[in-house]
């Protein structure tokens, strides 16, 4: 069963103190790994699509990157207005409409 | 930048009644989705849409749900005879047909079922 699953449930960080998330995932065959960001009460925001190992990309404070196993989402000098949570999702090798399996997210709260 | 447009932002029901939540993808796209995410669970999939079929639907979309697309522009999903259960966040989403081209999400609809 293809599943996702991320670490940690919760991080609080100072402002400018840098971290990474963690996102383990299995399935049969990846077609892609999905980030989000996900404010309170708002539909998931799309950040980045990873499509094989030692692929990256970056936006701003925020790097992905894929293993054959997990994806990291490193965050460099955070702000406060990165506080969010942050999803991933993993897509299945197949037809290009299949669908994205979530975890469950790390909430990210930085404070100045 | 174009967007999902999901209405009304929230609705309130009674168990037993039907309930239509609408969406209107980003006009070019293809794929058409339905998730929801229950308060403190996963975003889960509900339903996807291709070519004014159901290409894919998990578990969860049994015989009380149903989607539509009823015209060029927007996409429905119809929950028959609601149950408490199903209250929920319902977020419609979509994408176009590039390899590359990313799953846009709306901002959803709260369902809370009394």
């Amino acid at each position: 069963e293809d599943q996702v699953t991320q670490s940690p449930e919760a991080l609080r960080l100072q402002e400018g103190e840098s971290s990474s998330l963690n996102c383990s995932y299995t399935v049969s065959g990846l077609r892609g790994l999905f980030w989000y960001r996900q404010d309170p009460g708002k539909g998931p925001e799309f950040l980045f699509t990873l499509y094989s190992a030692g692929e990256e990309k970056e936006k701003e404070r925020l790097k992905a990157t894929l293993t054959k196993k997990e994806s990291f989402l490193h965050i460099t000098a955070p702000k406060p207005e990165d506080s969010a949570t942050y999803l991933c999702a993993v897509q299945a090798q197949g037809q290009a409409g299949t669908a994205l399996i979530f975890g469950k997210g790390t909430t990210l709260s930085v404070s100045s | 930048e174009p967007e999902v447009t999901q209405t009304p932002s929230h609705q309130v029901t009674q168990m037993g009644q039907e309930v239509i939540l609408r969406c209107v993808p980003i006009s070019n796209h293809l794929y058409f989705y339905w998730y929801r995410q229950i308060l403190g669970q996963k975003v889960e999939f509900l339903v996807s849409f291709y070519n004014n079929e159901i290409s894919e639907k998990s578990e969860i979309f049994d015989d009380q749900f149903s989607v539509e697309r009823p015209d060029g522009s927007n996409f429905t999903l119809k929950i028959r005879s609601t149950k408490l259960e199903d209250s929920a966040m319902y977020f419609c989403a979509s994408r176009g047909a590039g390899r590359n081209s990313p799953l846009h999400f709306g901002n959803g609809t709260r369902l809370t079922v009394t």
